[in-house]
C-alpha cells in the first residue's frame, strides 16, 4: 500500500521555472526521503529530512517538512531541461520488534522541463 | 554508479515460465530490498533481507520467492509468469542501522512476459 502520495501527478514548466511537488503521509515517520527516477532507470536518492528537521537545501533543491499536517514539499530552483525525470517520496517502516523496515514509495510525480 | 548489480538487464520470457533476477548490493550492505515497478501499480515493495534473514514482506505473490546467500548477494524467484508480471524489477540495499536510510538502487531487470 502507497503510504506517500505527490501531487500534481505530472507537471510541466519551463527551464528556469521553480518546480514544486507536494508529499502527504499517513504514518508518524522517522524521516522522509525523495528520490528521482529518469525514465526507465533505477531511483536516485536526492535528499533525506529527519522528523525534528524543518526544512533542507541540497543544491537547487529545498525540502520542507510539516509533521503536524504530514506532509512535504519538494522545490527545484532555476530548473533545467536535464531534470526531468519522475520524482517519488519515500517513508520508512519498522519491523517488528524493532529491525530496520523499508521504504514505501507514493506514485511519483512526473516533471518536464521544456528548453 | 550506485554499486548496486543487477542481472540481467533486460529479459523476454513465455508464460508459465521460471525465471532468477540476480542483485549484488554495495559492499557492507547488509539489507537487500525488491520492488516491483509497473505502470499501473507503481513501485511495489516486495521483500527485504537482512544479513541472510528475511525481514519483511510486502506484496509478493505466493509465486514468488527470494533469498539472500551467505556474500549478501540475493536472488529472485518468479515462477509461473503470468502477463502481468510484466515489470521493472529493482533491487536497492542500505546500510545497517536501527531507522533505514537512503537505499542504493540498481538499474533494474525489466521482464517482458509474452
Amino acid at each position: 500500500s502507497q503510504q506517500g502520495e505527490e501531487d500534481p501527478q505530472a507537471l510541466s514548466i519551463q527551464e528556469g521555472e521553480n518546480a514544486t511537488m507536494n508529499c502527504s503521509y499517513k504514518t508518524s515517520i522517522n524521516n522522509l526521503q525523495w528520490y528521482r527516477q529518469n525514465s526507465g532507470r533505477g531511483l536516485v536518492h536526492l535528499i533525506l529530512i529527519r522528523s525534528n528537521e524543518r526544512e533542507k537545501h541540497s543544491g537547487r533543491l529545498r525540502v520542507t517538512l510539516d509533521t503536524s499536517k504530514k506532509s512535504s514539499s519538494l522545490l527545484i530552483t532555476a530548473s533545467r531541461a536535464a531534470d526531468t525525470a519522475s520524482y517519488f517520496c519515500a517513508t520508512p517502516t519498522m519491523n517488528y520488534g524493532g529491525s530496520q523496515g523499508n521504504l514505501i514509495f507514493g506514485k511519483g510525480t512526473k516533471l518536464s522541463v521544456k528548453p | 554508479d550506485s554499486g548496486v548489480t543487477q542481472t540481467p538487464k533486460h529479459l523476454i520470457t513465455a508464460t508459465g515460465q521460471r525465471v532468477t533476477l540476480r542483485c549484488s548490493p554495495r559492499s557492507g550492505d547488509l539489507s537487500v530490498y525488491w520492488y516491483q515497478q509497473s505502470l499501473d501499480q507503481g513501485l511495489q515493495f516486495l521483500i527485504q533481507y537482512y544479513n541472510g534473514e528475511e525481514r519483511a514482506k510486502g506484496n509478493i505473490l505466493e509465486r514468488f520467492s527470494a533469498q539472500q546467500f551467505p556474500d549478501l548477494h540475493s536472488e529472485l524467484n518468479l515462477s509461473s509468469l503470468e502477463l502481468g508480471d510484466s515489470a521493472l524489477y529493482f533491487c536497492a540495499s542500505s546500510s545497517p542501522g536501527r531507522w533505514i536510510g537512503e537505499l542504493f538502487f540498481g538499474e533494474g531487470s525489466r521482464l517482458t512476459v509474452l
